[in-house]
């Protein structure tokens, strides 16, 4: 079965850091490219970045550019994300998400986890 | 970046009812386009991929289409189980882009 858990969420202040981390079983996770999503309360989904395989290649959402950084270690069947400069926007679930081959959209999620930044 | 203009924001319907909601890709995005149904407190959930493709387990009742940088889903003889959000997504050129979301609603 094809799971993915992510974990780590919590609460920080404006301007700290977090790591959140997705745990992956049921596939193989080097041959699948892996999104991060996330839903602001009472906003839409938003795309935040994604992470080619071989984790060679990274995209990121301009407004988290140069903030968050999202990396793989396919050996240990995980990924995470992490956060820094977080602003109250950020706040939000956190998805992570895997890629059908070929492209076929976003196949697999995780349930998402809680990210709030506040003071 | 490329637009995804998702309409309308909210729609009310009946269970039976006929229910089409349209994405417009604000530049051609060669048909990789997909389809969620997202529910609170669930993840999301994958319906049509490559415009007009069922996601396997997905009932036949819900459909995909496209014309040029115009998609649809259409979800015929609406469930009481499909009352919830839907959003398209462009996954041609990153960022992959989501539209804003169409509520189905109870009428």
């Amino acid at each position: 079965e094809v799971q993915l858990v992510e974990s780590g969420g919590g609460l920080v202040q404006p301007g700290g850091s977090l790591r959140v981390s997705c745990a992956v079983s049921g596939f193989t996770l080097r041959s699948h490219w892996i999104s991060w999503v996330r839903q602001a309360p009472g906003k839409g989904l938003e795309w935040v970045a994604h992470i080619s395989p071989d984790g060679s290649w990274e995209d990121y959402v301009d407004s988290v550019k140069g903030r968050f950084t999202v990396s793989r270690d396919n050996a240990k069947n995980s990924l995470s994300l992490q956060m820094h400069s977080l602003r109250v926007e950020d706040t939000a679930v956190y998805y992570c998400a895997r890629t059908a081959p070929t492209n076929r959209g976003l196949d697999y999620w995780g349930q998402g986890v809680l990210v709030t930044v506040s003071s | 970046d490329i637009q995804m203009t998702q309409s309308p924001s909210s729609v009310s319907a009946s269970v039976g009812d006929r229910v089409t909601i349209t994405c417009r890709a604000s530049q051609d995005i060669n048909g990789h386009l997909a389809w969620y149904q997202h529910k609170p407190g669930k993840a999301p959930k994958l319906l049509i991929y490559g415009s007009s493709r069922l996601q396997s387990g997905v009932p036949s009742r819900f459909s995909g289409s496209a014309s040029g940088t115009d998609f649809t889903l259409t979800i015929s003889n609406l469930q009481p189980e499909d009352f919830a959000t839907y959003y398209c997504q462009q996954a041609y050129n990153s960022p992959d882009t989501f539209g804003g979301g169409t509520k189905v609603e109870i009428k």
